[in-house]
């Protein structure tokens, strides 16, 4: 079955500094990675998603993402952080046609000036 | 653009009721979801399906049905509303399972 962790619940970072997140996905096969993000009363936006390719994906707002399989990993990174990257993050899995999309718990990024 | 509207953005029901959620999205998606938002649980599925009159459980399904009649329309069902049940539910779309997901702008239901 598809599973996802989200080890950090809370992170604070300065604007300016770079951002990694976190999440490790267990799924038999290859997987289909996604990064959502939910600002506050917004609903959620996809940042960038891998199912193929090359193990770096870029996506929207400056982020990036790479995917290890080796650790089974998903990090999404950001080289600078601004203030309005504050918001809820979830890392979701999803498999084949047919089947369902599962989401992390989520992390909280808090920024600060 | 996608649109997935869900009918109602606040409702608040009694222990015991049955509670219907309503789901229409306007893009001709195949999958459908619904999903309920917890703090510090995120997103947990409930059901979805992947075509009409398909449905297939999630990990949480327990006290919820579904019911997808026609394409379009995907519908959350409690039988008989719990107080745990009050939650954020969030429902979606997707054309595939690789391709994005679309999300409502979600029901705070209030069981009470």
């Amino acid at each position: 079955a598809q599973s996802v962790t989200q080890p950090d619940i809370h992170i604070t970072v300065s604007e300016g500094a770079s951002l990694e997140l976190r999440c490790n996905y267990s799924y038999g096969a290859t997987p289909y990675l996604f990064w959502y993000v939910q600002s506050p009363g917004q609903g959620l936006q996809l940042l960038l998603k891998y199912f193929s390719g090359d193990t770096l994906v870029q996506g929207i707002k400056g982020f990036e993402a790479e995917f290890k399989r080796s650790q089974s990993s998903f990090n999404l990174r950001k080289p600078s952080v601004h203030w309005s990257d504050a918001a809820e993050y979830f890392c979701a899995v999803g498999a084949a046609s047919y089947d369902k999309v599962i989401f992390g718990p989520g992390t909280s990024l808090s920024v600060i000036p | 653009d996608v649109k997935v509207t869900q009918s109602s953005r606040y409702l608040v029901k009694r222990t015991g009721e049955k509670v219907f959620l309503e789901c229409v999205q306007d893009m001709d998606h195949e999958n459908m979801f619904w999903y309920r938002q917890d703090p510090g649980l995120g997103l947990r599925l409930i059901y979805f399906s992947y075509d009409v009159k398909m449905k297939e459980k999630g990990d949480i399904p327990e006290g919820y049905s579904v019911s997808r009649e026609k394409k379009e329309r995907f519908s959350l069902i409690l039988e008989s509303a719990s107080t745990n049940q009050t939650s954020m539910y969030l429902c979606a779309s997707s054309l595939t399972t690789d391709e994005k997901l679309f999300f409502g702008s979600g029901t705070q239901l209030s069981v009470l």
